[in-house]
Order: structure tokens, then C-alpha cells, then sequence
């Protein structure tokens, strides 16, 4: 077990709708990260926050917006959501900025109808 | 544009044989490999990782080679057993964004018996 805890496990939802990710980080840590997992894509960095603020932003689309609260668990949100943004989206979190190995949650599994 | 490519896509090794991942990237400014090990309906997690001041690392039964020169790393997974049948990713990083990892597109690595 990583420490890391993701809700919802499963997702699914219609095409136009928008769904929000829960992240909880390990106890400590102050980086959280967002990857993106789809088959033909691997794992896609999408964004980072440091104890709150954004620090690294990756190929996430303006569709797409992620916050860290000051409890440090952070958010994802996925609007107008499209076929294409059905995947497993992970969190994992850092004890620091850098040097330092990521923790992966077991991510959730959103499919879009 | 794909930073960091992973070779092969699939692999069968017997039980007891050495299994063999390589990974090739392009931005010589990653200074930070490690290898990620994701079994199905779980996150990635860290398995070995290194820098390139050293040419191998070795942890048990897994062995990074580095090859700073030919930008190459590789994992060698030795005496393989059906356990270490998963999905295999490296990984690569600059310095200052360590954890902001780009990922290759991963091997499924299957032991028979």
C-alpha cells in the first residue's frame, strides 16, 4: 500500500458531464502529481502541486483544472468530458519538489459513454 | 514527442531466465532513471532507480545498466518468477523537476512455467 488514496475507484459517466478526482497524499507529503493512463498514451504527466501551489503544468487540456486544498489532498477536474478522456488517471505524491521517489495511488478508472 | 522510448512492448521469459527491458532518451539533461513496476488494478511503484554517474545498479535480483554515451539504461531481471509478471515502465527526469517523470509506454512482462 502507497499511502496514497484516490476516489472514485470507477467512473462513468456521458459525454458533456464533469467529474472531480479526489487525491489524498501520504502522510507528509507535500507534492502531489497527476498522470494520465490510456492505452495508446502510456502515462502522462499532467500537473503538479507543491503544498498548494501549482508548480509544473504537463499536457493537460484547458478542459482539465487541478487544485491542492490546505489539508493537501488535491482535486482534478474534467469538464465537457469526450470519449477520448476515458482512462485511469493516478495520483501520486512526493515528500519534496524533486529528488525524491513518487508514490502512486491505485488511480480511478473514468469511462466516458 | 516522445521523450524516453521503451522497448519491447511484450515479453514471454521462462521461469528462472533473465528478462530485459531497454529504454533509450533523447533529452540529455535527465539526470534521474528510475523503473516503475505496475500490476493490473494497481498504481505504479518504484522498483530501482539511478543516476547516471553510475554505469549499473543492481538490488536484489534487479540490475539497471546505464550507458551514458549511447543515452541507453536497461533492466535486467534476474531468475524471473511468475510474481514479476507485470508491467514494467521507465522513467527518466531533469534536475530540479525530479519527480516530474516522463514516462516510456512500458513493457508487459510475462514468466511461464
Amino acid at each position: 500500500d502507497s499511502g496514497v488514496t484516490q476516489t472514485p475507484k470507477h467512473l462513468i459517466t456521458a459525454t458533456g458531464q464533469r467529474v472531480t478526482l479526489r487525491c489524498s497524499p501520504r502522510s507528509g507529503d507535500l507534492s502531489v502529481y497527476w498522470y494520465q493512463q490510456s492505452l495508446d498514451q502510456g502515462l502522462q504527466f499532467l500537473i503538479q502541486y507543491y503544498n498548494g501551489e501549482e508548480r509544473a503544468k504537463g499536457n493537460i487540456l484547458e478542459r482539465f483544472s487541478a487544485q491542492q486544498f490546505p489539508d493537501l489532498h488535491s482535486e482534478l477536474n474534467l469538464s465537457s468530458l469526450e470519449l477520448g478522456d476515458s482512462a485511469l488517471y493516478f495520483c501520486a505524491s512526493s515528500a519534496r519538489q524533486g529528488n525524491s521517489p513518487l508514490h502512486f495511488g491505485n488511480g480511478t478508472r473514468l469511462t466516458v459513454t | 514527442q516522445q521523450q524516453v522510448k521503451q522497448s519491447p512492448q511484450s515479453l514471454i521469459v521462462q521461469k528462472g531466465g533473465i528478462s530485459i527491458i531497454n529504454c533509450a532518451y533523447e533529452n540529455t539533461a535527465f539526470d534521474y532513471f528510475p523503473w516503475y513496476q505496475q500490476f493490473p488494478g494497481k498504481g505504479p511503484a518504484l522498483l530501482i532507480a539511478i543516476r547516471p554517474d553510475v554505469s549499473e545498479k543492481k538490488e536484489g535480483r534487479f540490475t539497471i545498466s546505464f550507458n551514458k554515451s549511447a543515452k541507453q539504461f536497461s533492466l535486467h531481471i534476474m531468475d524471473s518468477q511468475p510474481g514479476d509478471s507485470a508491467t514494467y515502465f521507465c522513467a527518466a527526469s531533469s534536475p530540479g523537476t525530479a519527480s516530474k517523470l516522463t514516462f516510456g509506454t512500458g513493457t508487459r512482462l510475462q514468466v511461464t512455467l
